[in-house]
């Protein structure tokens, strides 16, 4: 069964801690990204991967962290520096040409308390 | 810059009748535009996509959508509403320079009243 898989679903942080949220593909794509949504703000692209050991930048990326060691894997972490980090975010693979849809995890929801 | 533009936070129709959801566009060259559908706390489900050909382009669980090339426009339609298509609605152009990404619009809610 293919698929994009985001653990966990909720996700609880302290202030000044770092978390991770994890993203895990099975569908063979080369590409992937991390979306935040806010309320009234649709997604803003936080960082994205062409291709396995490197990413870029989005729009958004200050506080936050990536990883592609694996084409499978596309991990974020929300550091300390990430001031309202309280949001919804998501995670997306595509085959990596333009003509193609991509393909959304079902989220993982982080709560600063 | 790629951008799209969804013009209304917010539609409301009465079950069985029509909807449209709009969505207007600003690419330079052709565009590769999508709907996606987001229900609550899920993530976005693709629904349909204009690449090429046919203006009307359709797609999952009913839905429709019309690509207008002197309009910059590419609104959703369907021709009778369900209380079950109620969500989060969102038009994307796709960057079709190296970085590939997909740009969204900040979302329409429909509601379909019963």
């Amino acid at each position: 069964d293919g698929g994009i898989t985001q653990s966990p679903k909720y996700l609880f942080r302290k202030e000044g801690q770092n978390v991770t949220l994890s993203c895990e593909q099975n569908l063979n794509h080369d590409a992937m990204y991390w979306y935040r949504q806010d309320p009234g703000q649709g997604l803003r692209l936080i960082y994205y991967s062409q291709i396995v050991n490197d990413f870029q930048k989005g729009d958004i990326a200050e506080g936050y962290s990536v990883s592609r060691e694996k084409k499978e894997s596309f991990p974020l972490t929300v550091t300390s520096a990430q001031k309202n980090p309280t949001a919804f975010y998501l995670c997306a693979s595509s085959s990596g040409t333009s003509n193609t849809e991509a393909f959304f995890g079902q989220g993982t929801r982080l709560t600063v308390v | 810059a790629q951008s799209v533009a969804q013009p209304e936070d917010q539609v409301n129709v009465a079950e069985g009748n029509p909807l449209t959801v709009k969505c207007t566009y600003s690419v330079s060259g052709n565009p590769y535009l999508f709907w996606y559908v987001q229900y609550p706390n899920r993530g976005l489900q693709f629904l349909l996509k204009y690449i090429t050909g046919d203006n009307l382009v359709k797609g999952s669980y009913g839905f429709e959508a019309e690509f207008n090339k002197s309009q910059t426009s590419f609104h959703l339609k369907k021709p009778s509403a369900l209380v079950s298509d109620s969500a989060l609605y969102f038009c994307a152009v796709r960057d079709k320079t190296g970085a590939n990404n997909l740009f969204f619009g900040t979302g329409t809610r429909l509601t379909v009243i019963p």
